[in-house]
């Protein structure tokens, strides 16, 4: 157990709706990092927060939408889904900004339908 | 912009056999370099880390790596498989940026499965 806790474990939704991924951090991290796991794409980094600000953003659609809330817990929002939205969803987490080992959490399957 | 690259897709191995897996990087610096593994439903589960010093690094589980510059290599290393080590395994870079507020960005390779044959 990593200590980073992720809900739901597994979301099923249709085309065009709108779902919220949440992330709790391990105690003491600052940082909070999603990413997502496709078959064709491999696991690809979507966003850093660090202690309630964005730091870096990779391949994230303009669809999708981050935040990390001041008890240091972040919210993934992705909207107008899409059949190749389907995939796992990972959030991740480390003690500061840079340098450290990431820590991540069990995940949750999006399945678009 | 760093890379990773892992060659090898899938591996079979037998139980007790050793272990290589391959891994390559590309980046500018002197990189952090990752492994980890993910059995199957689960989340990534660090192995190992090398940050600086001493090249060859141990992990958890009897896995080492080693880190060579000059081949731009971090290969995954275990003495003796055994069949709960049946899993993916992917190497990463860590790479960070320091222009505005900073950031630090981890970058996979694709992944190699490995298979235990018992």
């Amino acid at each position: 157990d990593s200590g980073v806790t992720q809900t739901p474990k597994h979301l099923i939704t249709a085309t065009g709706q709108r779902v919220t991924l949440r992330c709790s951090p391990r105690s003491g991290d600052l940082s909070v990092y999603w990413y997502q796991q496709s078959l064709d794409q491999g696991l690809q980094f979507l966003i850093q927060y660090y202690n309630g600000e964005e730091r870096a953003k990779g391949n994230i659609l303009e669809r999708f939408s981050a935040q990390q809330f001041p008890d240091l817990h972040s919210e993934l929002n992705l909207s107008s889904l899409e059949l190749g939205d389907s995939a796992l969803y990972f959030c991740a987490s480390s003690v500061g900004t840079a340098n450290y080992e990431q820590y991540f959490g069990p995940g949750t399957r999006l399945t678009v339908t | 912009a760093q890379s990773v690259t892992q060659p090898d897709i899938h591996i079979t191995v037998s139980e007790g056999a050793s272990l290589e897996l391959r891994c390559n990087y590309s980046y500018g610096a002197t990189p952090y370099l990752f492994w980890y593994v993910q059995s199957p439903g689960q989340g990534l589960q660090l192995l190992l880390k090398y940050f600086s010093g001493d090249t060859l690094v141990q992990g958890i589980k009897g896995f080492e790596a080693e880190f060579k510059r000059s081949q731009s290599s971090f290969n995954l290393r275990k003495p003796s498989v055994h069949w709960s080590d049946a899993a993916e395994y992917f190497c990463a870079v860590g790479a960070v940026e320091y222009s505005g507020a900073g950031s630090y960005q981890l970058t996979f390779g694709k992944g190699t499965k490995l298979s235990v044959i018992p």
